[in-house]
């Protein structure tokens, strides 16, 4: 079946702007993350989404930073008020039902804040 | 907090060489440790994935460990190839928050 897809797969804003990013995981999996990598930096953990369970935001860095999930399906990523140090790779990966398993990783958003 | 680290930060080693790449974290309470293999400009590809109560897993020339007790794990590739060229990532799952920590990977090279 298909794999985690992500969209856009880049996307350039202007500081200050507000951007949303998606990520539709693989068709059954009940768990989702969303990861940051900034150039030539390991993954920043951003937030979990298992099932029906209260999200893990602990590494959301600032409330600009938010994630939403419908049911089990697509999530999607915002982040407001957009700064430069917000310019990363952002990932997100699934798996099928918790942090036991497997994670499969989308090919990324690469997000550029001028 | 959880820290993960590995070691080296980079390796280049001609073709055919056997290899370890070592990863090291702080708090032993984790779910699993996962590796993860990252080719420039894509995603992360699961290579194996150890869960806290096993102590190594196999897949084709890698061989991962796992020694909850000390903190590490070691990624073994066999027979290096020119294709086995990427940056290895080592991840753990913990019990807490910060679901995953990742460690900052190793860039791996292999000369033909």
């Amino acid at each position: 079946g298909a794999g985690v897809s992500q969209s856009p797969s880049n996307k350039v804003t202007e500081k200050g702007k507000d951007v949303e990013l998606r990520c539709d995981p693989i068709s059954g999996h009940t768990a989702l993350y969303w990861y940051r990598q900034r150039l030539g930096q390991g993954l920043e953990f951003l937030i979990y989404f298992q099932g029906n369970s209260a999200p893990d935001k602990s590494g959301l860095p600032s409330d600009r930073f938010s994630a939403e999930r419908t049911g089990e399906s697509v999530s999607t990523l915002t982040i407001q008020r957009t700064q430069q140090e917000d310019s990363a790779v952002y990932l997100c990966a699934s798996s099928l039902w918790g942090i036991q398993e497997t994670q499969y990783f989308g090919p990324g958003t690469r997000l550029l804040v001028l | 907090k959880q820290e993960v680290t590995q070691i080296p930060a980079a390796l280049s080693v001609p073709e055919g060489e056997n290899l370890v790449l070592n990863c090291s974290f702080t708090d032993s309470a984790i779910y699993n440790l996962q590796w993860f293999r990252q080719d420039p400009g894509k995603g992360l590809t699961s290579l194996l994935l150890i869960q806290s109560s096993q102590r190594e897993q196999t897949s084709g020339r890698l061989n991962a460990s796992l020694d909850k007790s000390s903190g590490r794990s070691t990624l073994y590739i066999a027979a290096s190839q020119p294709g086995d060229s990427a940056t290895y990532l080592c991840a753990v799952g913990n019990t807490g928050g910060f679901k995953t920590i990742f460690g900052a990977g190793t860039r791996l090279f292999v000369k033909a």
